[in-house]
């Protein structure tokens, strides 16, 4: 079964703080891995999509990586305004022709000025 | 570019009625999926729909149901309201299958 895992549930940082957050997953084929962001009552918002391990993308202090079994976001002296919740999903193929996408639980950073 | 957007965003209904949420994709996108987020479950795919086509299902009952225009709108419907179909209901668009998603906003919705 395919499947997402993200860890940790939640992380508190001081401004400045950098660290990492973990997505395992587990899928058939794996077609595209993405992160999203998401703030209270909005929908999430698109970050990165990630194909094939190895690759890596960079968006201001933020830079994804993908291996086979992992991605990692890596978030680089945060501010505040990076507080929210940050998900991870998959997306498989399925006979080439649809796929929807896997989430996980998501990580909920809060960083503190 | 104006992005998804969703009506009503909020909602209250009582058990067993229905419920009809609209969606307006993203100019040019043909691809509108339909997801329901719940703090217990977090996002859970409904339905995909692809010129006026339902391509994927999610694992929901049949009272959930959806349909696409040919003008890429989409609608779906919820009959026979329970408790427990509280939930933040996201539409997300694409410009095909299996491209990035962008989401709306959501329509809240609250079952008394």
């Amino acid at each position: 079964e395919d499947q997402v895992t993200q860890s940790p549930e939640a992380l508190r940082l001081q401004e400045g703080e950098s660290s990492s957050l973990n997505c395992s997953y587990t899928v058939s084929g794996l077609r595209g891995l993405f992160w999203y962001r998401q703030d209270p009552g909005k929908g999430p918002e698109f970050l990165f999509t990630l194909y094939s391990a190895g690759e890596e993308k960079e968006k201001e202090r933020l830079k994804a990586t993908l291996t086979k079994k992992e991605s990692f976001l890596h978030i680089t002296a945060p501010k505040p305004e990076d507080s929210a919740t940050y998900l991870c999903a998959v997306q498989a193929y399925y006979g080439g022709s649809q796929g929807n996408l896997i989430f996980g639980k998501g990580t909920k950073l809060s960083v503190k000025p | 570019k104006a992005g998804v957007t969703q009506t009503p965003r909020y909602l209250i209904k009582t058990r067993g009625q229905q419920v009809t949420l609209s969606c307006s994709p993203i100019s040019g996108h043909r691809s509108v999926s339909w997801y329901q987020q719940t703090p217990g479950q977090g996002l859970q795919f409904l339905f995909e729909y692809f010129s006026e086509t339902q391509r994927n299902k999610g694992n929901f009952p049949g009272r959930f149901s959806g349909r696409q225009f040919s003008n890429s709108r989409s609608e779906m419907n919820v009959s026979t309201l329970e408790l427990g179909d509280s939930a933040l209901y996201l539409c997300a668009s694409s410009v095909e299958l299996q491209e990035t998603q962008y989401f709306g906003p959501g329509t809240r919705l609250l079952v008394l």
